[in-house]
């Protein structure tokens, strides 16, 4: 079974530059989910998905971040316009029912 | 709102040793999940350990079981025999019941096992 696959796996932008990150999810897994990881901290939620309709957004900066998931498959996250602070890790992460999450090896985001 | 606390940032053991990682978490809720996450250097995250929060018995799967105490809102991880593939970042994760899928993670803890 073919896991989480995330693209591109490295960025490197400057601050007011946008950026989008790929997920694509483990076939039928329903649930998609974005999470952001700040060096040494643990991974934030930023968006729930479940097929294509938004479960949970509470965490996403909706000022520059944003997400779609069409056809409730593939999913892009985007910022737009991009901060040093965004410099973080992008995980994707996929779930059949809603409890156990399966992670992609996430996108390192580097904003200077 | 639920935390998370990881209070040991990093950690060493020799192989083939024992290693307790500590966690401790607060909610007001009676129903939820505890997991223990698993991220390799430059690998991606994998899931170690579930344990239901209404289940009295402790989670085990083979070198991996955990102590969790409800009423002292702990949920510790302990490693026997630990090998140097278990070198990894170890995140401590709360899930409400009635919010499903929205894990809330510790900061967590930097593991290292020495051969």
């Amino acid at each position: 079974e073919a896991g989480v696959a995330q693209s591109p796996r490295y960025k490197i932008i400057e601050k007011r530059q946008s950026v989008a990150f790929w997920c694509n999810p483990i076939s039928g897994h329903a649930t998609l989910y974005w999470y952001q990881q700040i060096l040494g901290q643990g991974p934030k939620l930023l968006i729930q998905f479940q097929n294509n309709g938004v479960v949970d957004d509470s965490q996403l900066p909706k000022d520059r971040f944003s997400a779609e998931r069409l056809k409730g498959v593939d999913s892009t996250l985007k910022i737009q316009p991009a901060k040093l602070e965004d410099s973080a890790v992008y995980l994707c992460a996929s779930s059949l029912g809603q409890i156990e999450q399966y992670f992609g090896p996430g996108t390192r985001l580097t904003v200077t | 709102a639920q935390t998370v606390t990881q209070s040991q940032p990093e950690m060493s053991v020799q192989e083939a040793e024992t290693v307790t990682l500590s966690c401790t978490y607060d909610t007001s809720e009676n129903n939820y999940y505890l997991f223990w996450y698993k991220q390799p250097p430059s690998r991606q995250m994998i899931l170690v350990i579930r344990q239901e929060a209404y289940k009295q018995q402790n989670a085990t799967e083979n070198r991996f079981s955990v102590n969790f105490q409800k009423a002292a809102k702990s949920f510790s991880l302990k490693i026997s025999d630990s090998q140097l593939g278990d070198t990894a970042m170890y995140f401590c994760a709360f899930m409400n019941v009635l919010y499903t899928g929205k894990l809330i993670f510790g900061q967590g803890t930097t593991l290292q096992v020495k051969p």
